[in-house]
């Protein structure tokens, strides 16, 4: 059974710039979850995707656009980044998030993504 | 807005010693998360809990929900080096499961 994987591991980027972070969910999971971790902090939900649908939002504006693919892998996206963007981007994938029981999500090791 | 909230954020203990980190959130749920991250790696799942009440032990570590006063507690017994990491827990809001948020965490440093 594969986890999740993330690439790239490590990033540098400047002002104004654009990413793509990619995420390969664990075999068997079909809901992909995006976090970002500020140094220091806790993970803050960016947002959900099921069924290659966007299936919930945190707090975060427009520029951070995502996709999920037919094999439940998902992209993240930031347009314009800005340097508070510096964080580490936690993919995470469940079971099912419609489920009533528990929804454990398996995160990949994350890619940090540094914005000058 | 579910706010979660960890205390202490910093717990430097020797080892053998007994403790407990404390999570208190402000909506009604009932699915709360416990996480362990080490140093520059991803969060490991150690506990589930779901209902009130509910009790889960892993070795040194035991979790335990209170869903009337909206509080879970971590209890370390005998600590040990290698439980030295950042403890996170993280809280579903009832209608929105997956979608956890989470405490700024338990760093947990634990001295011969």
């Amino acid at each position: 059974e594969t986890g999740v994987t993330q690439s790239p591991t490590h990033l540098i980027k400047t002002r104004g710039q654009q990413v793509t972070l990619r995420c390969s969910s664990q075999s068997g999971h079909n809901t992909v979850s995006w976090y970002q971790q500020a140094l220091g902090q806790g993970p803050q939900f960016i947002f959900q995707y099921y069924r290659e649908e966007e299936n919930g939002r945190g707090n975060f504006p427009p520029r951070f656009s995502g996709l999920q693919f037919p094999n439940y892998s998902s992209e993240l996206n930031v347009n314009a980044l800005e340097l508070d963007d510096s964080a580490l981007y936690l993919c995470a994938s469940s079971l099912d998030s419609t489920g009533a029981g528990a929804n454990v999500l398996t995160f990949g090791a994350g890619s940090r993504l540094t914005v000058l | 807005e579910l706010k979660v909230e960890q205390n202490p954020l910093f717990l430097s203990m020797q080892e053998g010693k007994n403790y407990t980190i404390y999570c208190n959130y402000s909506t009604t749920s009932d699915r709360l998360y416990w996480y362990r991250q080490d140093p520059g790696k991803s969060l490991e799942s150690l506990f589930v809990l779901l209902s009130n009440g509910a009790v889960k032990q892993e070795g040194r570590l035991m979790a335990s929900l209170d869903t009337k006063a909206r509080l879970s507690t971590l209890h370390i017994t005998a600590a040990v080096h290698d439980l030295s990491a950042t403890y996170f827990c993280a809280v579903d809001p009832r209608t929105n499961a997956g979608k956890s948020t989470f405490g700024d965490g338990t760093t947990l440093t634990v001295k011969p």
